[in-house]
């Protein structure tokens, strides 16, 4: 019952490196989400996906992109590393539209120095 | 005006308190509520759901107030295992993805 799987935990970035962070669910959900959260501004969602192949925008983008080629991962790239993407990123998954709660992964630790 | 409201507090409470966090939203059209807990340095976890006026769970129970545009929720005898950040969270956009609430923090004292 693995659920939501994030890889890796935690992670120190040089500025300018680049990195993928890894979202895998277990649970056949359609819809997958990257989120990040930062002290005193709450879980911000950065691109969600509403099934295999489709991927959008959502409150917070710039500096990342991501991927969905099978139904099961959903992938989160930082092209270019900044100071500012220290955060803790979460992933999570949903059965539908909003109706259901999510599941969310444990979450990665990244600091960019 | 934020999507999403919460009191941050924190609110300190003793153990077999009674404490309730209110939670704003601004999308008068949202359906569906949600109540996270998330624990120090963990993943937030879903506690409650909410759909129409209300729900209720053991010690916890969840009301929405649609003409006010607030959900609460309510912890009856406050356990020091209850200490956590709870999260509020709305459904938006197209996808309906969620939109939270910075938190509220709850501090159960012995």
């Amino acid at each position: 019952n693995a659920g939501v799987t994030q890889t890796p935990k935690f992670r120190v970035l040089k500025t300018g490196q680049s990195m993928t962070l890894l979202c895998a669910q277990d649970m056949n959900h359609e819809y997958m989400y990257w989120y990040r959260q930062d002290p005193g501004m709450g879980l911000r969602l950065i691109h969600y996906s509403v099934g295999e192949g489709t991927t959008a925008k959502g409150e917070v983008p710039d500096g990342y992109n991501v991927s969905r080629l099978k139904k099961q991962n959903f992938l989160l790239g930082l092209e270019s590393a900044a100071p500012s993407q220290t955060s803790v990123y979460f992933c999570a998954s949903s059965h539908g539209r909003g109706y259901y709660g999510y599941t969310f992964g444990s979450g990665t630790r990244l600091t960019v120095v | 005006r934020k999507e999403v409201e919460q009191d941050p507090g924190p609110f300190n409470v003793p153990e077999g308190a009674t404490v309730a966090f209110n939670c704003t939203y601004s999308n008068s059209a949202s359906q569906s509520f949600f109540w996270y807990r998330q624990d120090c340095r963990k993943e937030p976890k879903l506690l409650m759901s909410v759909y129409s006026s209300g729900n209720e769970d053991g010690r916890f129970t969840a009301q929405l107030n649609r003409a006010s545009q607030y959900i609460s929720l309510l912890i009856r005898d406050s356990k020091l295992s209850d200490s956590a950040t709870y999260l509020c969270a709305v459904p938006r956009g197209s996808a309906r993805q969620l939109t939270f609430g910075s938190g509220t923090q709850l501090t159960v004292l012995p």
